[in-house]
């Protein structure tokens, strides 16, 4: 199983953050299981942004609940991120990860999102 | 929700054995057996070592053990490798059904 997020890697304040995970080896909607976003500022730890379940169930950190969006596609064997309002606080390396067990089994390359005009 | 605490850092020596603490609440680390311990190095993505507090992934060595008392858990180290020397983060799931991470452990060996 192979994951890879894709998006832009730079996005200006205030605007929305779009990325993509994309899936491969596997189909999606051919296994029940969780697919996740995780993001990690520069020199900091990790922060668990949202969950999804393959059926569409979403689950959301508090603290960015009302500024993202997880939704998947199953048809193109993608989930996705959107986060909007950005700001400089925003910028990190974003990972997507399959989430097996509560745990995050296997995990995107990460991509760096700047935010910045 | 409150990030799970973790000491910054850790060292010892090749051979040795160490232990990386992560700290949570009944509503996270002490209410469920769903914590995860993951291995990064600088400028990879994060490894799974540990889920479900104590059950290792197939491929990772056996020298990495969890464990888990009241509201902290514990990821030990056994027989110290030059190789292990990384950042360990630990994650768990919480009573509201969202996932926690630690703000992770830069392990040195010295």
């Amino acid at each position: 199983l192979q994951l890879q997020e894709s998006g832009p890697g730079l996005v200006k304040p205030s605007e929305t953050l779009s990325l993509t995970c994309t899936v491969s080896g596997d189909s999606i909607g051919s296994r029940p299981y969780y697919w996740g976003w995780i993001r990690q500022p520069p020199g900091k730890g990790l922060e668990w942004l949202g969950t999804i379940f393959y059926s569409g169930s979403t689950y959301y950190n508090p603290s960015l609940k009302s500024r993202l969006t997880i939704s998947v596609d199953t048809s193109k064997n993608q989930f996705s991120l959107k986060l909007t309002s950005v700001t400089a606080a925003d910028t990190a390396v974003y990972y997507c990860a399959e989430e097996l067990r509560v745990s995050f089994d296997y995990w995107g390359q990460g991509t760096l999102v700047t935010v910045s005009s | 929700q409150s990030a799970l605490t973790q000491p910054a850092s850790v060292s010892g020596s090749p051979g040795q054995s160490i232990t990386i603490s992560c700290t949570g609440t009944s509503s996270d680390v002490g209410g469920y057996n769903y914590v995860s311990w993951y291995q990064q190095h600088p400028g990879k993505a994060p490894k799974l070592m540990i889920y479900e507090v104590s059950n290792r992934p197939s491929g990772v060595s056996n020298r990495f053990s969890g464990s888990k008392s009241g509201n902290t858990a514990s990821l030990t180290i056994s027989g110290l490798q030059a190789e292990d020397e990384a950042d360990y983060h630990c994650s768990s799931y919480t009573s509201s059904s969202t996932r926690v991470f630690g703000g992770g452990t830069k392990l040195t060996v010295l």
